[in-house]
């Protein structure tokens, strides 16, 4: 059975840029969640989204966005990239609604310049 | 997202078992208590999950009071592969909030 697989795993943008990142779960599971990881700041939550629709939301600025489509897949976006977005992007799946094991991917390693 | 509260960081030498507690101050009745182990560079994976009790599998043991407000990994004779962060989620909605976790330092 696949893991979680996000895409691209580096990139590297310039400030004032916008980026998507993407997120493909594992076969079957419908709750996808994102993830920012900063040294010292551990993984803050960005929002979790379930059957296509954001179900929870951490608190970060409207700069950063996602969407699920039909078949589970998520993307997320930040616009106007600021150096502090520099970060590992992490997503996550979990089987369903509640389900209590989270799956990460390997993650996005976000460079600003 | 009520945040599940853990120590910052702690040394121990190979060998020795390392034990970190978490609060759960605001857990649900229905939520389980869940870890997770991180290496550098990866994402967090799922070592060991109860709801009461004690839970034992092949990585390590949780410890969880009758009243569910804290939990305790114990990790058995810790070798230098155990050097990582180590983070307790709450459950239910809670699952999602990680927190800064508690970052394990094996020494030879």
């Amino acid at each position: 059975k696949a893991g979680v697989t996000q895409t691209p795993r580096y990139l590297i943008k310039t400030r004032g840029q916008q980026v998507t990142l993407s997120c493909s779960p594992i076969s079957g599971h419908r709750s996808v969640s994102w993830y920012q990881q900063t040294p010292g700041q551990g993984l803050q939550f960005l929002f979790e989204y379930f059957s296509e629709t954001q179900r929870n939301k951490g608190n970060f600025p409207g700069r950063f966005s996602g969407r699920q489509f039909s078949n589970s897949r998520s993307e997320m976006n930040v616009s106007t990239l600021e150096l502090g977005d520099s970060a590992l992007y992490l997503c996550a799946s979990t089987g369903g609604w509640g389900g209590t094991e989270a799956f990460f991917g390997q993650g996005t390693r976000l460079t600003v310049v | 997202l009520a945040k599940t509260t853990q120590p910052i960081s702690m040394d121990s030498y190979e060998g020795q078992e390392v034990n970190i507690t978490c609060s759960h101050n605001n857990i649900a009745t229905n939520d389980y208590i869940t870890w997770y182990q991180q290496f550098p560079s990866q994402g967090p994976r799922f070592i060991i999950q109860g709801y009461k009790t004690k839970v034992t599998n092949e990585v390590a043991s949780l410890f969880i009071p009758a009243d569910r407000k804290s939990s305790t990994l114990s990790l058995p004779r810790v070798s230098l592969s155990d050097t990582a962060v180590y983070y307790c989620p709450g459950g239910g909605n809670n699952r999602l909030a990680f927190g800064k976790g508690n970052q394990v330092v094996v020494i030879p």
